[in-house]
């Protein structure tokens, strides 16, 4: 069964500052893998997605991703953080061999806070 | 507005009543999915459509839940005999192929 670690329940950084959300991911064959933000009693808004290829992915909003297959690991990035950036960021994996539903499995999530 | 909608955005019912939410897809979208997500989690997720056909149901899903998408396009979430542990917030996600979703807003309900 897949499954997702984000390891910081919270993570603040001064704004400006570079960011990282960490997040590694267990799946029995190749990963998609998904990155989610949610602001306070609104819906998930989608982030970016590593599918295949360029292991460096490119999003919304300034965001990045690194997928990295030896350390099973997909670390989301933003060069300068901004305060409205401050959410709750979500990490996702799918088995790519394998159906949806319940085999697309988030993570318990990450809070960010960005101080100005 | 082109995405994914749900109503009512927030429901407020006494323990034992019943309820029912509304997603209506991105039109193009022939995947639907339900999930439940608790204060301070990731979202769980409940059923899968294709089309009009059910294909999948997490054991999260009680005999008191029941999902529709009658023509393949709307559906329905139902909560008979609601208990205050089904408090949460119901997310409705819509996709046009295996590999992403969009999602909605959200439901939040709150049994008293």
């Amino acid at each position: 069964a897949q499954s997702v670690a984000q390891p910081e329940d919270q993570v603040k950084v001064a704004e400006g500052n570079p960011l990282t959300v960490k997040c590694t991911y267990s799946v029995s064959g190749n990963p998609y893998l998904f990155w989610y933000v949610q602001y306070p009693n609104r819906g998930l808004q989608f982030l970016l997605k590593y599918i295949t290829g360029d292991n460096l992915v490119k999003g919304s909003y300034g965001f990045e991703a690194e997928f990295n297959k030896s350390q099973t690991s997909f670390h989301l990035k933003k060069p300068s953080a901004l305060v409205s950036d401050s959410a709750l960021y979500f990490c996702a994996v799918r088995d790519a061999g394998r159906n949806y539903g319940q085999n697309f499995v988030f993570g318990p999530g990450t809070r960010l806070s960005v101080l100005p | 507005d082109t995405g994914v909608s749900q109503d009512p955005r927030h429901k407020i019912t006494k323990r034992g009543q019943n309820v029912t939410f509304r997603c209506d897809p991105i039109s193009e979208h022939n995947r639907l999915y339900w999930y439940r997500q608790t204060l301070g989690q990731g979202p769980e997720f409940l059923t899968y459509f294709q089309n009009e056909a059910q294909l999948e149901k997490s054991r999260l899903l009680s005999d008191r839940f029941s999902a529709e998408r009658p023509k393949g396009s709307f559906s329905t979430l139902e909560i008979q005999r609601t208990e205050q542990g089904d408090s949460a917030m119901y997310l409705c996600a819509s996709s046009s192929d295996r590999i992403g979703q969009y999602f909605g807003p959200g439901t939040r309900l709150t049994v008293t």
